[in-house]
C-alpha cells in the first residue's frame, strides 16, 4: 500500500537553530516527491519535486534531499517567516493522478 | 492573480442544501483535482479529471460529483450537504502524469 509518513508532527525552533524534517515513503514506482509549505487557511504552496536517488534541491534555507525511502527537508538558520505545515507527498502507484500527502510537520520558528 | 481560482471562497450552508464550489485555472493544464483538508486527516482527493471527458473517483467521492465544463472550469457540488462535509476544499491542477500538482487558496465550506 502507498504510504507517506512526515516525523516529527510538530517541530519548535528558536530562530538560527538549524534541523530537519524527514517523509518516510513506501510507493511502487517513485514518480516524483513533492515537498510543500501551507500557510494556516491557505492552499499547500510548491517548493520542490525530486525524482530520483541522490538528486538535491534548494531554495533560500530550505534544501530538500531525496534517497530510495526517504526525503529530508533541511532548514538552515530559519527565520520566523518559515514557520508553516511542510506537506511531502509522492504519485500514486499505477495512473490514478492521486497524490498521497503525508500528515505534515508545523515547524515553528522563534525569534 | 491566482493561476487557480477557487469561488466561493467562504460558504456557511444548511443540512440538505445544494452547493457547487468552482474553480478555474489559467494555467493551461490538463489535469484537475478536487481535495478535502481535514485536521488529523491530512488532504485527501475527491474527484479528479485528466481532461474533459475524463473523470474518476478519488478516496472519498461519496456525497460529491463533479463538472469538467471546460479544460479551464472544474466544479464539486454537494447535492445534499451534511455536517461532516464541513472542511477546507482545494482544486489543484497539473499537467501530464508525474507533474507537480498547483493548488488553489481553498475554499472553505461549513455545513450547520
Amino acid at each position: 500500500e502507498d504510504q507517506v509518513t512526515q516525523s516529527p508532527e510538530a517541530l519548535r525552533l528558536q530562530e538560527g537553530e538549524s534541523s530537519s524534517l524527514n517523509c518516510s515513503y513506501t510507493v511502487s514506482g517513485l514518480r516524483g516527491l513533492f515537498w510543500y509549505r501551507q500557510d494556516p487557511g491557505k492552499g499547500p504552496e510548491f517548493l520542490f519535486t525530486l525524482y530520483s536517488a541522490g538528486e538535491e534541491k534548494e531554495k533560500e534555507r530550505l534544501k530538500a534531499t531525496l534517497t530510495k525511502k526517504e526525503s529530508f527537508l533541511h532548514i538552515t538558520a530559519p527565520k520566523p517567516e518559515d514557520s508553516a505545515t511542510y506537506l511531502c507527498a509522492v504519485h500514486g502507484s499505477g495512473n490514478t493522478g492521486k497524490l498521497i500527502f503525508g500528515q505534515g510537520t508545523t515547524l515553528q520558528v522563534k525569534p | 492573480d491566482a493561476d487557480v481560482t477557487q469561488t466561493p471562497r467562504n460558504r456557511i450552508t444548511k443540512t440538505g442544501k445544494r452547493i457547487m464550489l468552482e474553480c478555474s485555472q489559467t494555467k493551461g493544464h490538463d489535469r484537475m483535482y478536487w481535495y478535502r483538508q481535514d485536521p488529523g486527516l491530512g488532504l485527501r482527493l475527491i474527484y479528479y479529471s485528466f481532461d474533459v471527458k475524463d473523470i474518476n473517483k478519488g478516496e472519498i467521492s461519496d456525497g460529491y460529483s463533479v463538472s469538467r465544463q471546460a479544460q479551464a472550469k472544474f466544479s464539486l457540488s454537494l447535492e445534499s450537504a451534511i455536517p461532516n462535509q464541513t472542511a477546507l476544499y482545494f482544486c489543484a491542477t497539473s499537467q501530464g502524469p508525474g507533474n507537480t500538482i498547483y493548488f488553489g487558496e481553498g475554499s472553505w465550506l461549513t455545513v450547520v
